[in-house]
């Protein structure tokens, strides 16, 4: 079956332009999750959306970063005048419960601002 | 502060002996503990986890231990195969929050050679 899709799988951006990073969770999962890979770190957590809202952003660096998921599915991380710091590669998960299911990951989008 | 920690990066066994990795924790809230591993260009891949009521959990030639006084747990993989050459990440999460917000270490890369 399909897995979590995300696309760009690459993107790359000029300092200061607006960017979205789109999500396609696993059919069927209620939960997702942001999460950011920076070169030698392990993935950070960003967001979690149970169904249509998000339950904790506590993640997100700072008020540039958003994230929607309007109908429940597929969700956009948005980043508004995008800065250097921000290069990583963004990952996004879902599972069918939000706990004690398995997290599946999707292969990310690596960002690069230039 | 990192609260999961790999303190090596790097590890490298021959086909056939153990690997073992490690990782350390500092917030006595985690109590669900998880093992990913990733290949270049795809996302992390669930692959065993471990409740703290438990000590020990097993799957095939994948054996996740959890010490709680330590604050350790382990990986082991026996025998070791060159497929299992990728990057292992350990995974922390505190029940309280309700679902997996993982907290991850910065991973140790393992190869595996003939």
């Amino acid at each position: 079956g399909a897995g979590v899709s995300q696309t760009p799988s690459n993107k790359v951006t000029e300092k200061g332009k607006y960017v979205e990073l789109r999500c396609d969770p696993i059919s069927g999962h209620t939960a997702l999750y942001w999460y950011r890979q920076s070169l030698g770190q392990g993935p950070e957590f960003l967001i979690y959306f149970q169904g249509t809202g998000a339950a904790d952003d506590s993640g997100l660096p700072n008020d540039r970063f958003f994230a929607v998921r309007p109908e429940g599915s597929v969700s956009t991380l948005k980043i508004q005048r995008t800065e250097r710091g921000d290069s990583a590669v963004y990952l996004c998960a879902s599972s069918f419960r939000p706990f004690t299911d398995t997290q599946y990951f999707g292969p990310g989008t690596r960002l690069t601002v230039l | 502060d990192q609260q999961v920690k790999q303190n090596s990066p790097s590890l490298s066994v021959q086909e056939g002996r153990i690997s073992i990795l490690n990782c350390d924790y500092t917030n006595s809230m985690f109590d669900y503990f998880l093992w990913y591993k990733k290949y270049p260009a795809e996302g992390p891949t669930f692959l065993i986890s471990i409740s703290s009521i438990k000590d020990k959990n097993e799957d095939g030639r994948f054996t996740v231990f959890l010490n709680k006084s330590a604050k350790h747990l382990s990986l082991h993989i026996v025998p070791s195969q060159p497929g299992d050459s990728a990057v292992y990440f350990c995974a922390a999460s505190p029940v309280s929050g309700g679902y997996n917000k993982l907290i991850f270490g910065a991973g140790t890369r393992l190869a595996v050679h003939p």
